[in-house]
């Protein structure tokens, strides 16, 4: 099974900051990575498919870049809507895992 | 516009099955992709379950294989997942969820989820 692990666990920003979120793979997947928003008591929202497609809707200040092992997620210019938790999730084999989270909060 | 809705007990005792719909509204069940569930226990990241294709084929994630099943109702537009034997474990909030369609890379429409609590 690939697994995926998330740096940081936990990172504190203020509205302007560019944050990053990196995700590694445990073997090579290729460019089946995605990136999950998710706010207290909602579902997941997907922000980028295939490392660094945008999903439609989503704004440009999200982006995704990477391939293989090692894949980010970057927000340019941190807004208050932002504050949430990210996941990164990989598909191989027909299999997904959805990585640990990133929990952006507020510094 | 795309929504899916899960429904099923709330409340579910330990050995027994699991049962939860996810209804389909402003979209064909027959043109997706996939379609997967996938949970959250509370304060906890996400698990996903388990897929079904638009050929029929299903895949589960390994951890549960033993005790799923994922199927398709076309003329009711929804799918199902079927948990057997839970514990408390399998305490969480699950989510059925929508593949997008420009491939096998995530899940772009999801449902609202509903809590589902495995308790005597």
């Amino acid at each position: 099974d690939i697994q995926l692990t998330q740096s940081p666990s936990f990172l504190s920003a203020s509205v302007g900051d560019r944050v990053t979120i990196t995700c590694r793979a445990s073997q090579g997947i290729s460019s089946y990575l995605a990136w999950y928003q998710q706010k207290p008591g909602k579902a997941p929202k997907l922000l980028i498919y295939a490392a660094s497609t945008l999903q439609s809707g989503v704004p440009s200040r999200f982006s995704g870049s990477g391939s293989g092992t090692e894949f980010t997620l970057t927000i340019s210019s941190l807004q208050p809507e932002d504050f949430a938790t990210y996941y990164c999730q990989q598909l191989n084999s027909y299999l997904f895992t959805f990585g640990p989270g990133t929990k952006v909060d507020i510094k | 516009q795309v929504q899916l809705q899960e429904s099923g007990p709330g409340l579910v005792k330990p050995s027994e099955t699991l049962s939860l719909t996810c209804a389909v509204s402003g979209y064909s069940i027959s043109s997706g992709y996939y379609w997967g569930w996938i949970r959250q226990p509370p304060g906890k990241g996400l698990e996903w379950i388990g897929s079904i294709y638009h050929s029929g084929s299903t895949y589960y994630n390994p951890s549960l294989k033993s005790r799923v099943t994922i199927s398709v109702d076309t003329s009711k537009n929804q799918f199902s997942l079927k948990l057997s034997s839970v514990t408390a474990a399998d305490t969480a909030v699950y989510y059925c969820a929508r593949g997008i369609a420009a491939g096998p890379f995530a899940f772009d429409i999801w449902g609202q989820g509903t809590m589902v609590t495995v308790s005597s």
